[in-house]
């Protein structure tokens, strides 16, 4: 059964910091990850995808890195602004083959401080 | 563009009642899903479905059911609620590989259920 770990639980950085959020999944055999943010009582925003042939992925100031062969993802966020505060989860495909489902770590409540 | 719509937004209900969450995307995807979270245990999947047609259990499925009778549409039932179901939903939709996709996930903004 595919695991995914979401360290740390809780950031908290100063406005203009860059940071790392980190990912860890137990089953090496995904097709893809998908890195989503949740503002507190709303759903949740695609942030990323970065297919298993893919490396890392850009979007604005954000950066996601892939290496299957550790089970790891990396989240990178630069010059971070207070809009930035919200909760980031990373998601992979349940394991097996013909598997969409995804699975989810607990997240990391992120906090900008002003 | 809507994307995934839900309803209701919130619901209180009394334990041992039905009710049916509705969800509606409109971006053709062939693939939708439940979600509950819960403080805690994070996000986990209910059921699920492929394509119009098909179901399948995900990891949390007992005390739901679920049906698909076209693309658009996956609504979620509770056939006799309990206050363990107290939780958030979320609905979302994908475009599976196979079909051309990417499989990326989209997701509603969710019904908040109390179950009292």
């Amino acid at each position: 059964k595919q695991e995914v770990t979401q360290i740390p639980a809780a950031l908290s950085v100063p406005e203009g910091e860059n940071l790392v959020l980190n990912c860890s999944f137990t089953d090496s055999a995904i097709y893809n990850l998908q890195w989503f943010r949740q503002d507190p009582g709303k759903g949740l925003t695609s942030l990323l995808l970065i297919q298993s042939s893919q490396r890392e992925q850009t979007s604005g100031r954000l950066n996601a890195s892939l290496d299957k062969s550790s089970g790891r993802s990396t989240l990178y966020i630069a010059a971070s602004q207070p809009g930035d505060s919200a909760t980031y989860l990373c998601a992979v495909p349940y394991s097996g083959a013909g598997s969409y489902q995804l699975t989810f770590g607990k997240g990391t409540k992120l906090s900008v401080i002003p | 563009i809507a994307g995934i719509t839900q309803a209701p937004t919130s619901q209180i209900l009394a334990a041992g009642r039905r009710m049916t969450l509705r969800c509606t995307q409109d971006m053709r995807h062939n693939a939708m899903y439940w979600y509950r979270q819960d403080l805690g245990l994070g996000l986990r999947l209910i059921h699920y479905s492929n394509t119009a047609g098909t179901t399948g259990k995900g990891e949390v499925p007992d005390g739901y059911s679920v049906s698909r009778a076209n693309t658009d549409d996956f609504p979620l039932t509770l056939a006799s609620a309990v206050p363990s179901q107290t939780s958030v939903y979320f609905c979302a939709s994908s475009d599976i590989e196979g079909s051309g996709g990417s499989n990326e996930q989209y997701f509603g903004p969710g019904t908040r259920l109390t179950v009292t």
